[in-house]
């Protein structure tokens, strides 16, 4: 079974660009969850999907990011415009159930982005 | 709040000997996960073992064992018989539900460097 997807795996974007990132989960799970970790710093919740719907945005740093997940499948996470603090490496991570933490929570590899 | 501190940024240990990393946690939920993942310099997330709260043993996979002492609040990671491989860095996490949503807190993490 494929894992989880994301491209790009490198992004280098000038201050007040835009940029958009996605995600794709394994397949058949409704859980897809955004995670990121600014240079130096613990790796940090950002939303939770079940399926097209957030059911929590609460690591969302301010509204310069959007998350999508139209359809239930892929997500995209756009940063717009992005700020020299947007620097960090985004994961995405999905899993089956939100109680079955232990066989389903899987990691893409991650995009380290960059902002110049 | 959760919380996880892991208080060793960098540990060296050498080849073939077991080498132990130290997390432990904060919270006040009853029911919870903890993880521990690994992060080569590739940069993928790669899941190494789990422990659930409730579990009276402790989980061991493979070269690995979770150390689990619940009334500590602790869960540190043995790593028996280190190879060169091992070298990367580690993250301990805890995996929160709350009903139909799930987060994981991550620590700093340890960079793990095994030598000849």
């Amino acid at each position: 079974e494929a894992g989880v997807t994301q491209f790009p795996s490198h992004s280098v974007i000038e201050k007040g660009q835009t940029v958009t990132l996605r995600c794709d989960p394994i397949s058949g799970h409704d859980n897809l969850y955004w995670y990121r970790r600014v240079m130096g710093k613990e790796i940090k919740f950002l939303l939770h999907f079940v399926k097209e719907s957030k059911q929590d945005e609460s690591g969302m740093p301010n509204n310069r990011f959007l998350a999508e997940r139209t359809g239930g499948t892929y997500s995209t996470l756009k940063v717009q415009p992005a700020e020299l603090e947007d620097s960090g490496v985004y994961f995405c991570a999905s899993s089956q159930g939100a109680r079955n933490g232990f066989s389903g929570y899987t990691f893409g590899s991650g995009t380290r982005l960059t902002v110049v | 709040a959760q919380k996880i501190t892991q208080t060793q940024p960098g540990m060296f240990v050498q080849e073939k000997e077991a080498v132990t990393l130290d997390c432990t946690y904060d919270t006040s939920d009853q029911s919870y996960g903890l993880f521990w993942y690994k992060q080569p310099s590739s940069g993928e997330m790669i899941f190494l073992i789990y422990q659930g709260s409730y579990d009276e043993q402790n989980a061991t996979e493979g070269r690995y064992s979770l150390n689990f002492q619940k009334a500590r609040k602790s869960a540190n990671l043995v790593i028996s018989a280190s190879q060169l491989g091992d070298s990367a860095m580690y993250f301990c996490a805890m995996l929160r539900n709350t009903g139909t949503a799930s987060k994981l807190t991550f620590g700093t993490g340890t960079r793990l460097q095994v030598t000849l």
